[in-house]
Formats: structure tokens, C-alpha cells, sequence
């Protein structure tokens, strides 16, 4: 049962343009989004969140959306930069405290110099 | 800047032998997670761990998985007969746990069972 989804295994974005990835989910209890980026062999690293009271959420370069009655979240990057280059997971949280993240199968992002 | 620190960074281990990982959570958080990813596959939820206890776990959280918080740093997930099955990166997360905040992450360790 994939409660959250990312239908793009990978996308391939030139230098300084734009990355946008995309993230569906199916449970509408959950009500905490969060992106995390991923290098090989290590931990994820959080990137950006939005609670479900908000529509969108920018932090420098990442910018985040939300489409509740779409069940669709978003992650903006701009300018998109060669450092950019991770598996990128977009995760959410249904609980108030718990807070146990269930993670999408993630999108490869290859910035192109 | 706070990290979660997992150690080892690699076990290799066999079939049906005990294994301990082991984390040390950021010192101020309060809930503490374990995770898995089999190779290829996304980041799997284990179990969950609050006030000295489990909060909540998953289907694969079975008998052969154990947790404990031995002292006030340490956090560990035993697994008490591997199998196969159980290669994978385990990362062990930590939160505030209060409400809306994010999860950090350790670097994971890889489990190879042969």
C-alpha cells in the first residue's frame, strides 16, 4: 500500500534551471510534508517542510507546495546547481507527536553542468 | 551543529547471528525512530520509541527486532536472529517530538547478513 507516492524515478534538469519533483499521497489524515534529499551511503538529510495549514513554504533556493484537495505536494528548486544532484524523498507525518514519517520511493535528480 | 551518530557504519554478519546497532540521538530530542531501506527500495518505518518505551512499530518490527535505551544516550536495535532478508541500511532518526518538526537522520548503518 503506497500511501505516499513519487511517480518520477528520475529527472534530469540542466544547471540553473528549475527542478520541480512531485509527490502524490493517498492518506488524508496525514498532515506533515517534509522533503528530504539523500546522498549514497548516507543518512537523509531534511530539506524542507509544510503543514497541512499551509499552502506553501520557501526556504532560500527550495520552495514547497501543497495541493491538499489534490493530494499533491511539490519541491521547487531554483537555481538548480550541480550540488543539487541526490535521490530526493518527500515523506509525511499523520500523527500529532508520533511523528513516524512514511517516505515515497524517492526521485534521482542529475543537474546537468 | 547536533547529529545523530550510528555506529558501526558496516556489520557483516551470519545467517542467524545476533546483531546490536547502535545510536546516539541528538541529546534534547525525546522521540527516537529506527528506519530501514533495502537496496533499491524506499525508506521503511520500524519503530517508534518514547518515554522509555515502544510507541509504535511496523508490520516488520517482528519478535526477532528489539529496542533499548540502555542509558540516557545510547538507543539500540537488536536483531536477535538474522535472516537474509534483513541486509539493508538501518538509520536510526530523532525528533523534538513536539509536533510538526522534523526528523534527523544518522548516516545508517549497512547490515550484510550472509
Amino acid at each position: 500500500d503506497q500511501q505516499v507516492k513519487q511517480n518520477s524515478p528520475s529527472l534530469s534538469v540542466q544547471e540553473g534551471r528549475i527542478s520541480i519533483l512531485n509527490c502524490d499521497y493517498t492518506n488524508s489524515m496525514f498532515d506533515y510534508f517534509l522533503w528530504y534529499k539523500k546522498y549514497p551511503a548516507e543518512g537523509p538529510t531534511f530539506l524542507i517542510s509544510i503543514s497541512s495549514i499551509k499552502d506553501k513554504n520557501e526556504d532560500g533556493r527550495f520552495t514547497v507546495f501543497l495541493n491538499k484537495s489534490a493530494k499533491h505536494l511539490s519541491l521547487h528548486i531554483v537555481p538548480s546547481q550541480p550540488g543539487d544532484s541526490a535521490v530526493y524523498f518527500c515523506a509525511a507525518s499523520a500523527e500529532f507527536g508520533n511523528e513516524k514519517l512514511t517516505f515515497g520511493t524517492g526521485t534521482r535528480l542529475t543537474i546537468i553542468p | 551543529e547536533p547529529e545523530v551518530t550510528q555506529t558501526p557504519s558496516h556489520q557483516v554478519t551470519q545467517m542467524g547471528q545476533e546483531v546490536i546497532l547502535r545510536c546516539v540521538p541528538i541529546s534534547n530530542h525525546l522521540y527516537f525512530y529506527w528506519y530501514r531501506q533495502i537496496l533499491g527500495q524506499k525508506v521503511e518505518f520500524l519503530v517508534s520509541f518514547y518515554n522509555n518505551e515502544i510507541s509504535e512499530k511496523s508490520e516488520i518490527f517482528d519478535d526477532q527486532f528489539s529496542v533499548e535505551r540502555p542509558d540516557g544516550s545510547n538507543f539500540t536495535l537488536k536483531i536477535r536472529s538474522t535472516k537474509l532478508e534483513d541486509s539493508a541500511m538501518y538509520f536510526c532518526a530523532s525528533t523534538r517530538g513536539q509536533g510538526l518538526t522534523e526528523a534527523f537522520f544518522g548516516q545508517g548503518t549497512r547490515l550484510t547478513v550472509v
